[in-house]
């Protein structure tokens, strides 16, 4: 079974500082790897996904993640933090089987709240 | 395009009540999962329906059931509402549920209908 592991449940920034948000995955497939952002009272939205093409992946909203096997990890990072970034963050993982179906099952870690300071 | 509806947006019940949550997907899309969101537990998988068959579940009780119709709308149940029922209700589709070969498994989340059980 996959399970994926967030580093810090909270984090805080300046207005303009690097964002770092920490995933580390376990999986005994080939992973499928996600991020999804929640704004208060809001549903999930998918910021961006690792399917196996490219190890480095933009996503929405200047942010990107990158896959390194070596370490299990798909850490999120942006540039330069914006008030409207403030949310939590949710890395996943497709909960594949071993014919590599995941029936509409993902594993999420526990969240990263994100605090931006002016 | 429309995406993912949830309706009621919020309700309230006492225990011992039951409840039925309405979800209607992203056109296309024929799959539908559901999922929990409690502070405690994060986010945790309820189930998922495909051609209106469950083809996975997760670890909650058999008070917690499902039904999917034709047209790919869903529905869940909770029957003899607890007070641990408590939480946000969240409903994702896709077009296959990450089926192996057809896509990656990301899914497409809903609003969410927020229970809070008296």
């Amino acid at each position: 079974a996959q399970s994926v592991t967030q580093l810090g449940s909270h984090v805080s920034v300046s207005e303009g500082a690097l964002v770092l948000l920490r995933c580390n995955y376990s999986s005994s497939v080939p992973p499928y790897l996600f991020w999804y952002v929640q704004y208060p009272n809001q549903g999930l939205q998918l910021l961006l996904k690792y399917t196996s093409a490219a190890t480095l992946v933009k996503g929405i909203n200047g942010f990107e993640a990158e896959f390194k096997k070596s370490e299990t990890s798909f850490h999120l990072t942006k540039p330069s933090a914006h008030m409207s970034d403030a949310a939590e963050y949710f890395c996943a993982v497709s909960d594949m089987d071993a014919g590599g179906t995941s029936y509409g099952k993902l594993t999420f870690g526990q969240g990263t709240i994100l605090t931006v300071h002016p | 395009k429309a995406g993912v509806t949830q309706t009621p947006r919020y309700l309230i019940k006492t225990r011992g009540q039951q409840v039925t949550l309405s979800c209607s997907p992203i056109s296309g899309h024929r799959s539908v999962s559901w999922y929990q969101q409690t502070p405690g537990q994060g986010l945790q998988f309820l189930f998922e329906y495909f051609s209106e068959t469950q083809r996975n579940k997760g670890n909650f009780p058999g008070r917690f059931s499902g039904r999917q119709f034709s047209n790919s709308r869903s529905e869940m149940n909770v029957s003899t509402l607890e007070l641990g029922d408590s939480a946000l209700y969240l409903c994702a589709s896709s077009l296959s549920g990450g089926a192996a070969g057809l896509n990656t498994g990301e899914l497409f989340f809903g609003e969410g209908s927020r229970l809070t059980v008296l």
